[in-house]
């Protein structure tokens, strides 16, 4: 079956370190690759995504790309702020609805 | 457009009582799906539907019910809740095909449940 292993937690930073979330993925078929942010108390909320080998995603400064090779999807961030402090999940999506989720990475950033 | 609405916020159970989740979309979303997140243990997929009509189960569907009668609702029933059935549930709903949105999950705010 499909999985996804992402990078135990929790992460702390300083403001403006470099942020590497790493997740590895075992799937049938071809995935679609996501990252989702949850934001304390809220639901989850897409950040990127890619659905092709070598795509990468962006948005609000991360980045991930699709690496079929290494059948991963590495979360990364140049420079942190503080607004960037949630729970990160990397999830996959091979059809009709389901998606497989990583257990979660807590990271915390501090001024 | 209020995207995916859940019911209740929180609620509090005793063990053996039943309840309903109750998870409506207006986006016109073929597929819809329920998930309850633990702590350390991410979000595991409950029962999901491909459309109205159509269920299956999920990674843990034991202990709870769903159904589908319409494109836009879709509820889970806790038939006799249990402690174990603590947890924070979402309903999620998305959509197929070759649009760059497909396949993204629109996430519910989420529901507490807690069972003492």
């Amino acid at each position: 079956g499909n999985s996804v292993t992402q990078m135990e937690g929790p992460v702390t930073l300083s403001e403006e370190a470099f942020l590497t979330i790493n997740c590895t993925y075992t799937a049938t078929g071809y995935p679609s690759l996501f990252w989702y942010v949850q934001y304390p108390g809220e639901g989850l909320q897409l950040l990127l995504k890619a659905t092709k080998a070598d795509d990468k995603g962006s948005n609000k400064g991360f980045e991930a790309t699709y690496r079929k090779e290494t059948t991963s999807f590495h979360l990364e961030k140049g420079s942190v702020q503080v607004s960037d402090s949630a729970v990160y999940f990397c999830a996959l999506n091979t059809n009709a609805g389901k998606s497989t989720f990583g257990d979660g990475t807590t990271l915390t950033v501090k001024p | 457009n209020a995207g995916v609405t859940q019911t209740p916020k929180f609620q509090v159970l005793k063990t053996g009582q039943s309840m309903t989740l109750q998870c409506a979309q207006d986006m016109n979303h073929e597929y819809m799906s329920w998930y309850r997140q633990d702590p350390g243990m991410g979000l595991r997929l409950i029962h999901y539907s491909v459309g109205a009509g159509i269920t299956d189960q999920g990674e843990v569907p034991n202990g709870y019910n769903v159904s589908r009668s319409t494109t836009e609702d879709f509820p889970l029933r806790l038939l006799s809740a249990a402690p174990s059935q603590t947890s924070v549930y979402f309903c999620a709903s998305s959509y197929s095909g070759g649009q760059s949105g497909a396949n993204v999950l629109t996430f519910g705010a989420g529901s507490r449940l807690t069972v003492l």
